[in-house]
């Protein structure tokens, strides 16, 4: 079993449609969490960190269940340019922090 | 400020051959990586570094070798070249701030062994 399991997608939405990708860990040892976007043949950027009370950035809202073992990214009102790859990205804290990245869930906005 | 560069952007080479991936940061961070990144596969930690001097073995370090003589720089190193290890390689550098590890990424190095 994978440590960071994503649904690949495609997801293929209108724009302005509301989207939303989950993101199940398997080590319960896990600190923190990320989703990292990740344009085609382009390197990973930090879009923005989960915490366990939630967080929003503008039309992006992140979640975390560690109950559950999973994390969520919603994305409202869709634009062209969300089209992308999420990478949704766990924490282990250690000798040094180590990431541990999913294999991404791709996103494709439509006119 | 560049913030990562990695050179060369692209590179073909035949099995058995040997070459060095350069990574540059100019952010002073004490933390560098080296993953590659396959298809339907996440990123995965080849070797990183937590200093000038250091290095250590990531998850999949087989068939490389890095070295960290200056902050700045993290080489990554392939002795004798196979086609598995046909992929995109990424450099990060990092922090620790605030207890947890803020990762920025180069453009990547595709390389293709044939």
């Amino acid at each position: 079993r994978k440590e960071v399991e994503q649904d690949p997608g495609p997801f293929n939405v209108p724009e302005g449609a509301t989207v939303a990708f989950n993101c199940t860990y398997s080590n319960s040892a896990s600190q923190s969490f990320f989703w990292y976007r990740q344009d085609c043949r382009k390197e990973p950027k930090l879009l923005m960190s989960v915490y366990s009370s939630g967080n929003e950035d503008g039309r992006f809202t992140a979640q975390l269940n560690r109950a559950s073992q999973y994390i969520s990214l919603l994305i409202r009102d869709s634009k062209l340019s969300d089209s992308a790859t999420y990478l949704c990205v766990v924490i282990i804290s250690g000798g040094y922090n180590k990431l541990i990245f999913g294999a991404g869930t791709r996103l494709a906005v439509h006119p | 400020n560049a913030g990562v560069t990695q050179t060369p952007k692209f590179r073909v080479l035949k099995t058995g051959q040997s070459m060095t991936l350069l990574c540059a940061q100019d952010m002073n961070h004490e933390y560098m990586y080296w993953y590659r990144q396959d298809p339907g596969m996440g990123l995965r930690l080849i070797h990183y570094s937590v200093g000038e001097g250091t290095t250590a073995k990531g998850e999949v370090p087989d068939g490389y070798n890095v070295s960290r003589l200056k902050k700045q720089n993290f080489l990554l190193g392939l002795e004798s070249a196979a086609p598995s290890q046909t992929s995109v390689y990424f450099c990060a550098s990092g922090t620790t701030s605030g207890g947890w590890d803020t990762q920025y990424f180069g453009p990547g190095t595709r390389l293709t062994v044939l």
